[in-house]
């Protein structure tokens, strides 16, 4: 089946300091989503593509949909400890009634005031 | 508007027996979906929803799983019997179309 590649696991970082994050596939994606997950809640959407090459920012929040289709990276900038969490990616395959989502693995953050 | 509600919030059960996990979706919603996360490895889908029809339930992992949705509202995860592999953390989504996901907390399974 289709996997996602989400790298790096886990990034320990200052306060202040900005952070990226990038998913990649073998497979090709018509939507890319990212979402952040805190303890005990579930995932919340940050940002959806859904054209290759669109960069797309919410606040401190950037990022972009791969221009093969195969990728997307989140940048985070100038990070503040609320930001801590783990962020997913997620593709999906539109058309038709396929409303399925492929998760990467997550990355975890840590922030450090 | 109320988010998507699931309970238990956590259930701990021995191998071996019964577990019934709820999802309540926003109301309105004719889309739900049920995900699941494994200690460190990704969300995976295992079967959405349209009203009370299975749209899809490919990644249902085997038949000791059972998903219901009488009515359209809400929905139901049955495992039984529970198996040590089972453990994890169990997403309920909703939405209304296409793209418009929203979770509940999940539901943390541990099979002890």
């Amino acid at each position: 089946g289709q996997q996602l590649n989400q790298s790096p696991q886990s990034m320990f970082i200052q306060e202040g300091e900005d952070v990226s994050m990038n998913c990649t596939s073998s497979s090709i994606f018509n939507t890319w989503l990212w979402y952040k997950q805190d303890p005990g809640e579930g995932p919340v959407l940050l940002i959806a593509l859904y054209k290759a090459g669109e960069l797309t920012s919410n606040g401190r929040l950037t990022a972009q949909f791969g221009i093969t289709r195969k990728d997307s990276f989140l940048n985070i900038s100038a990070s503040i400890p609320s930001d801590v969490g783990i962020y997913f990616c997620a593709g999906r395959l539109s058309g038709g009634s396929n409303y399925k989502l492929t998760f990467g693995k997550g990355t975890l953050l840590t922030v450090n005031p | 508007e109320a988010g998507v509600t699931q309970f238990p919030s956590h259930s701990v059960i021995e191998k071996g027996q019964t577990v019934t996990l709820r999802c309540d979706p926003i109301s309105g919603h004719d889309n739900l979906y049920w995900y699941r996360r494994v200690m460190g490895k990704e969300i995976k889908f295992l079967l959405h929803f349209v009203k009370e029809s299975k749209q899809d339930e490919s990644g249902m992992p085997n038949n000791r799983f059972l998903a219901e949705r009488t009515g359209g509202t809400y929905s139901t995860l049955k495992v039984q019997p529970a198996e040590l592999e089972d453990s994890g953390v169990y997403f309920c989504a909703s939405s209304f179309r296409e793209g418009d996901y929203t979770f509940g907390s999940g539901t943390r399974l541990t099979v002890v």
